[in-house]
């Protein structure tokens, strides 16, 4: 079966340059979200698009900024990147209504600014 | 959102059944509670949810105490692909149907062989 899919799995950066994540949800899933895991840390909701348009928003620093597009694939875009913006960062999708909205992660995109 | 109170970590044998506890005192009549497990490097994977009456799927069993103050995720038989992070989580839905996770503190799970 098909899965989320994060593109790429490994992102090497320096301070202040801009990273763009993507995210590929599941076919005929109708919501992504991006989540955010630093060194030793558990996941934090950062944002989610349903129908392609922002439904929620959690610790998202104003440098980041995403967005959903007709595909429903997804994009996280992080600028002015800094130390502490190195982490894991997951995509997961779900279809609304569907068996209570699981959410089906990806491998997630390992970010490493330097 | 409801709190959590997780143990920090548990141990188990392989082959042994798992019983990993969740305190959610503070849950809403209308949140469903679902567990995720993170398997060492890897992202979070479904378990298993409910609302208020026990659960069963292929991975694991869900027992919800009746006042739903707390429940608790059984592994029937721990395998070693099972050391993993388990997260419970309840589902708050917010202002337009949203469902994020909130992940807190979760249950480290080691298996020994």
């Amino acid at each position: 079966a098909a899965g989320v899919i994060q593109s790429p799995r490994h992102l090497i950066k320096e301070k202040r340059e801009t990273a763009t994540l993507k995210c590929y949800p599941i076919p005929r899933h109708d919501t992504v979200y991006w989540y955010q895991q630093g060194p030793g840390q558990d996941p934090q909701f950062l944002i989610s698009f349903y129908e392609k348009m922002q439904s929620d928003k959690g610790s998202i620093p104003d440098r980041f900024s995403a967005q959903q597009f007709s595909d429903y694939h997804s994009e996280l875009n992080m600028s002015s990147l800094e130390l502490g913006d190195s982490a894991l960062y997951f995509c997961a999708s779900s279809q609304r209504g569907l068996d209570k909205n699981i959410q089906y992660f990806g491998a997630g995109t390992r970010l490493s600014v330097l | 959102d409801a709190k959590t109170t997780q143990p920090n970590s548990m141990e188990s044998n392989e082959e042994e059944p798992v019983h990993l506890p969740c305190n959610h005192s503070t849950i809403s009549g209308t949140d469903y509670i679902h567990w995720y497990r993170q398997l060492p490097s890897q992202g979070p994977e479904y378990v298993i949810h409910g609302l208020t009456s026990n659960v069963n799927n292929r991975m694991a069993s869900l027992a919800i105490a009746e006042d739903r103050k707390s429940s608790t995720l059984i592994l029937h038989r721990a395998t070693l692909r099972d050391a993993a992070v388990y997260y419970c989580i309840p589902l708050v839905v917010s202002g337009g149907s949203n469902y994020k996770l909130t992940f807190g503190k979760g249950t480290l799970l080691t298996v020994n062989p």
